[in-house]
């Protein structure tokens, strides 16, 4: 039950897209189309932003969206904005009712 | 409104116990799978444990196995998590969370448990 790896921080200016990348293994991520995605305000609880991989939830803006290839999920902002500043974390169905989040990546608006 | 509220939370020594709630309103609790997720100071989320609608299966990250106990009762749309055996790695706020189908929502605003002498 290793944590999936993400990339510790991404940036990128107002406008631009940027990808969060969660690397799993064929044991959690490669085998089950069951990535979740949450967005973590400072000091917030976490909030889901994309289920089953690429679904999104009722009220999560569209310029969020979400993709998997192999061992790797992907989170997609495109049109960042201000507001989306914040720790994204993904989690990975891993069998037997277990879950395994990923290690998180910060995400600065420049 | 959709609501979870946990209580608990607190300075324990290493060794000791703590009993967490988690109380629902909102939606249909007893129709909810239920998970317990936490933080540990500045790092990432870790799923804990979750607990099946009717309670009759409950499964943990291997790291509590033993010491944790999720448990569930619908009539007072509650969760509980019993941690025994606390150890200082134990410290985290801890989150309640719907585990819907294979994702996590709605979260509560946590709850603060600090393992220490």
């Amino acid at each position: 039950q290793s944590a999936l790896t993400q990339p510790a921080s991404v940036s990128g200016s107002p406008g631009q897209s940027i990808t969060i990348s969660c690397t799993g293994t064929s044991s959690d991520v490669g085998t089950y189309n069951l990535v979740s995605w949450y967005q973590q305000l400072p000091g917030k609880a976490p909030k889901l932003m994309i289920y089953e991989g690429s679904k999104r939830p009722s009220g999560v803006s569209n310029r969020f969206s979400g993709s998997k290839s192999g061992n790797t999920a992907s989170l997609t902002i495109s049109g960042l904005q201000a507001e989306d500043e914040a720790d994204y974390y993904c989690c990975s169905y891993a069998g037997s009712n277990t879950y395994v989040f990923g290690t998180g990546t910060k995400v600065t608006v420049l | 409104e959709v609501q979870l509220v946990e209580s608990g939370g607190g300075l324990v020594q290493p060794g000791g116990s703590l009993r967490l709630s988690c109380a629902a309103s909102g939606f249909t609790f007893s129709s909810y799978w239920m998970s317990w997720v936490r933080q540990a100071p500045g790092k990432g989320l870790e799923w804990v444990a979750n607990i099946k609608q009717d309670g009759s299966e409950k499964y943990y990250v291997d790291s509590v196995k033993g010491r944790f106990t999720i448990s569930k009762d619908n009539a007072k749309n509650s969760l509980y998590l019993q941690m025994n055996s606390l150890r200082a790695e134990d410290t985290a706020v801890y989150y309640c969370a719907g585990n819907v189908w294979n994702w996590f929502d709605p979260w509560g605003q946590g709850t603060p448990v600090t393992v220490a002498s």
